[in-house]
């Protein structure tokens, strides 16, 4: 079975302060991970994916995410926010022995302040 | 591709009533996933099909729920009876399993059970 943690329900930060969403996950088989947003009343947004390769990926609206596997980890970072990243943020894990069923976390709700 | 389409995008009934959600995923894809989103539970997977087939049907709630996929274009997940406590956010979302790439999410239906 796999699983998935996000450590922070909630994240208050400072326009251009630097934020890190948190995201352990539990898999017994080799894993994707994937970080999506949802801002207010909509569907949710890829905002990038770990299939294989780099370690360190980036993805749209300069986030970037490092996948730890010692650690079970795919941290989500952003060294400045806005306003505008103001959403939810969900971490997700699949596999092809899961049939590729995605799994998220509890969500982290970021609240950027001015 | 206008993505993953869902209807109707807003739904109020009364306690007893049969509901039925829609859902057109994305051409090509042959994963479609049915979630349930609520501030309690966060987000739920309910089923998912792989060309049309149940694969994973372990998070409908109870038998009041029923999802359906008669063909590569068309979803329904069908409540009956409804009651106050299915009151949610539906999302359908669809994956090219064979390119093991991400969900793609439709932008939801909001369900309200009076």
């Amino acid at each position: 079975a796999q699983s998935v943690t996000q450590l922070d329900s909630q994240v208050p930060v400072f326009e251009e302060a630097p934020v890190e969403l948190r995201c352990n996950y539990s898999s017994s088989v080799s894993v994707y991970l994937f970080w999506y947003v949802q801002y207010p009343n909509q569907g949710l947004q890829l905002l990038l994916k770990y299939l294989s390769g780099s370690t360190l990926v980036k993805g749209i609206n300069g986030f970037e995410a490092e996948f730890n596997k010692s650690q079970t980890s795919f941290h989500l970072r952003k060294p400045s926010v806005h306003i505008s990243d103001t959403a939810e943020y969900f971490c997700a894990v699949s596999s092809k022995a899961a049939g590729n069923k995605l799994t998220f976390g509890g969500g982290t709700r970021v609240l950027v302040k001015p | 591709d206008a993505g993953v389409i869902q209807s109707p995008r807003h739904e109020v009934t009364e306690m007893g009533q049969e509901v039925t959600l829609r859902c057109k995923p994305i051409s090509g894809h042959n994963s479609l996933f049915w979630y349930r989103q609520t501030m309690m539970r966060g987000l739920e997977l309910l089923i998912y099909f792989n060309n049309n087939v149940p694969i994973d049907d372990s998070g409908m709630p109870e038998d009041r729920f029923s999802a359906k996929m008669p063909n590569a274009s068309f979803s329904t997940l069908k409540i009956q009876p409804s009651e106050p406590r299915d009151s949610a956010v539906y999302f359908c979302a669809s994956s090219s399993r064979s390119e093991n790439t991400e969900a793609f999410f439709g932008q939801g239906t909001r369900l309200t059970v009076v």
